[in-house]
């Protein structure tokens, strides 16, 4: 079954620190991995696109990695801001728009 | 640039109740779908479409409907709502570019089911 799992659940770091989101997947066939930030009662937001020849992409103080081999990617967060705090989902495409797998997501609290 | 506008942004219906949830896109992309958000699951994909006149199941259609007049509007009709039904409703849009086309999100439909 296509899944996608991510952890931790939910996170809570001091503004000013790093952290790293975790996201494996047992999608197949594997075309795209999406993150998406979700500040709370709004909609998704992209952050990076990556294909399966891409292994890292950065848009701002994010920065994705994929492992096509292990099916793992992670999300890191640089330098963390009030802002950040939001639901970070990712997203895994398989052949077609109507094959996107969603993780649940994982919760960031960034606390002053 | 509007992007994807979804209305209304909260709706409280009684068992039963029809109503229409109603999304919009001004960017002229092809695609859109329809996902609902529920605690604990990840995004659901309802019903999506390629096209003006073209619609299709995605993974939960029941008690759905939708239909494509027009590239730019994409209603969903809830024929007769039902508790199972409350739920974050999603609109997004993308156009087709290969495997790297961006997904833009409505800011949600809250519904609440009595």
């Amino acid at each position: 079954k296509n899944q996608v799992e991510q952890s931790p659940q939910s996170l809570i770091i001091l503004e000013g620190k790093n952290c790293t989101l975790q996201c494996n997947y047992t999608v197949s066939p594997f075309s795209n991995l999406r993150w998406y930030k979700q500040d709370t009662g709004r909609g998704p937001v992209s952050l990076t696109i990556m294909t399966f020849s891409e292994n890292t992409k950065s848009n701002g103080r994010y920065t994705a990695t994929l492992d096509a081999d292990t099916k793992q990617s992670s999300l890191h967060i640089t330098a963390s801001q009030l802002s950040d705090s939001a639901s970070y989902i990712c997203v895994v495409s398989g052949t077609g728009f109507q094959k996107l797998v969603f993780g649940t997501g994982t919760r960031l609290l960034v606390s002053p | 640039n509007a992007g994807v506008t979804q209305t209304p942004k909260f709706q409280v219906l009684k068992t039963g109740q029809s109503m229409t949830l109603q999304c919009a896109q001004d960017m002229n992309h092809e695609y859109m779908s329809w996902y609902r958000q529920d605690p604990g699951m990840g995004l659901r994909l309802i019903h999506y479409s390629v096209g003006a006149g073209i619609t299709d199941q995605g993974e939960v259609p029941n008690g759905y409907n939708v239909s494509r007049s027009t590239t730019e509007d994409f209603p969903l009709r809830l024929l007769s709502a039902a508790p199972s039904q409350t739920s974050v409703y999603f609109c997004a849009s993308i156009i087709q570019q290969g495997a790297r086309g961006e997904l833009f999100f409505g800011e949600g439909s809250r519904l609440t089911v009595l």
